[in-house]
């Protein structure tokens, strides 16, 4: 039982390149949610999903896009990549929605160039 | 967004000393509240969900109590040691959303 994993922990990326970070969790939890951490600002949440195929926008979503077409896996999109979207990505998973416990992923440190 | 304040932002005590911090959320509407451990170069790990107002919960040396009807709860760690060192979050659940406040970092000295 892995839980919940993201990969990769370290990404550099320029201006204008896009890429995936990836979040998969075996414990069959239908809530998931991916949240951006910066200095002073704490954890901010960026889109979240209630079971695959339904997906919502969080308190930060501009410049991201999700997808979930299946319970285990909530991949997360930069379309464009700008400076202001350096910061540490955490994916989360609970089985009681956002009321229940959070199962945080290890993080993905992303550096935009 | 939900307003969910904690103070203070940081505390620096010392190795035996008990300390405590404090988190406000809206009063209506209310479903649960949970406090979080967040060690540096980790991610955040659960300490408690509260529910009911009144609710008085213990793990170890780190106790949280629970007022929903005025909209705050207390997070107590009873001689503070090196390893408590974390960042302290709590966090209030909406309908579909749960909103975080910014932390307070608690620092142990020996």
């Amino acid at each position: 039982n892995a839980g919940v994993t993201q990969t990769p922990k370290f990404q550099v990326l320029k201006t204008g390149q896009s890429m995936t970070l990836q979040c998969a969790q075996d414990m069959n939890h239908e809530y998931m949610s991916w949240y951006r951490q910066d200095p002073g600002m704490g954890l901010r949440l960026i889109h979240y999903s209630v079971g695959a195929g339904i997906t919502d926008q969080g308190e930060v979503p501009n410049g991201y896009n999700v997808s979930r077409s299946t319970t285990e896996d909530f991949p997360l999109r930069l379309l464009s990549a700008a400076p202001s979207q350096t910061s540490v990505y955490f994916c989360a998973s609970s089985s009681g929605g956002p009321k229940g416990t959070q199962y945080f992923g290890p993080g993905t440190r992303l550096l935009v160039l | 967004i939900l307003n969910v304040e904690q103070s203070p932002q940081s505390l620096h005590v010392q190795e035996g000393d008990s300390t405590n911090f404090t988190c406000s959320f809206p009063s209506s509407n209310f479903y649960a509240l949970h406090w979080y451990r967040w060690e540096t170069a980790k991610s955040p790990e659960a300490l408690f969900v509260m529910t009911l107002n009144g609710d008085e919960k213990k793990k170890g040396r780190i106790s949280a109590t629970l007022n929903t009807k005025e909209g705050y709860s207390y997070l107590y760690i009873k001689g503070s040691q090196p390893e408590d060192s974390a960042t302290y979050l709590c966090a209030f659940p909406g309908y579909s959303t749960l909103t975080f406040g910014k932390g307070t970092m608690l620092l142990v000295s020996p």
